[in-house]
């Protein structure tokens, strides 16, 4: 069954120091996205994306924030500047259109530790 | 966005039925009803949706109720793989919405 990886499984990182997590979303999906979950907390929303731009963002998806997709395949998000508080788990999804709507598979994540 | 109400936690005893109940008293008409679930360590994985019908897959059934202000997922026979937070959310049927998730319903299950 096709799905959705990510790499790396843990990073560390100095706070300053620049990250980009990768995914490779299902090769036939329309849409992506990137989540993220604080050790105890929520899943929270950061920011979908289709036809190679952004089609939703919220709050915490400021300007330390971005995401591309460099080829056909991979997906990544990139933070500029880590702070001690962006320290959690960072999960891909991606999904189909239509006749799945919604249906958003993810990936097993990233864990980012900033110290 | 539309709030779900579900208990903080369950237990069920392995291979019993469990009923994990989801109340959404202001859906709107056009909002799917979807459920996913996170084992530990994991990334939260689909489950099942419905809008109107109960539904069933190799997972799970779906029930919803005739009003569509509640719902519930219904695992036919727990096992200790199905320990996990199962979340209730509603999403507008764009093909391109962001979850929300809320704190979801801990199931335990118990050998």
């Amino acid at each position: 069954e096709p799905e959705v990886t990510q790499t790396p499984s843990h990073q560390v990182t100095q706070m300053g120091q620049e990250v980009i997590l990768h995914c490779v979303p299902i090769s036939n999906h329309l849409y992506f996205y990137w989540y993220r979950q604080i050790l105890g907390q929520k899943v929270e929303f950061l920011v979908s994306f289709y036809n190679n731009e952004i089609s939703e963002k919220s709050e915490i998806f400021d300007d330390q924030f971005s995401v591309e997709r460099p080829d056909g395949s991979n997906f990544t998000l990139k933070i500029r500047s880590t702070k001690l508080e962006d320290s959690a788990m960072y999960f891909c999804a991606s999904s189909d259109d239509f006749l799945l709507r919604d249906t958003q598979y993810f990936g097993p994540g990233t864990r980012l530790t900033v110290l | 966005d539309a709030k779900t109400t579900q208990p903080n936690s369950m237990e069920s005893n392995e291979e019993e039925p469990v009923h994990l109940p989801c109340n959404h008293s202001t859906i709107s008409g056009t909002d799917y009803i979807h459920w996913y679930r996170q084992l530990p360590s994991q990334g939260p994985e689909y489950v099942i949706h419905g809008l109107t019908s109960n539904v069933n897959n190799r997972m799970a059934s779906l029930a919803i109720a005739e009003d569509r202000k509640s719902s519930t997922l219904i695992l036919h026979r727990a096992t200790l793989r199905d320990a996990a937070v199962y979340y209730c959310i509603l999403s507008a049927s764009s093909g391109n919405t962001p979850l929300v998730f809320g704190k979801g319903t801990r199931l335990s299950v118990i050998a």
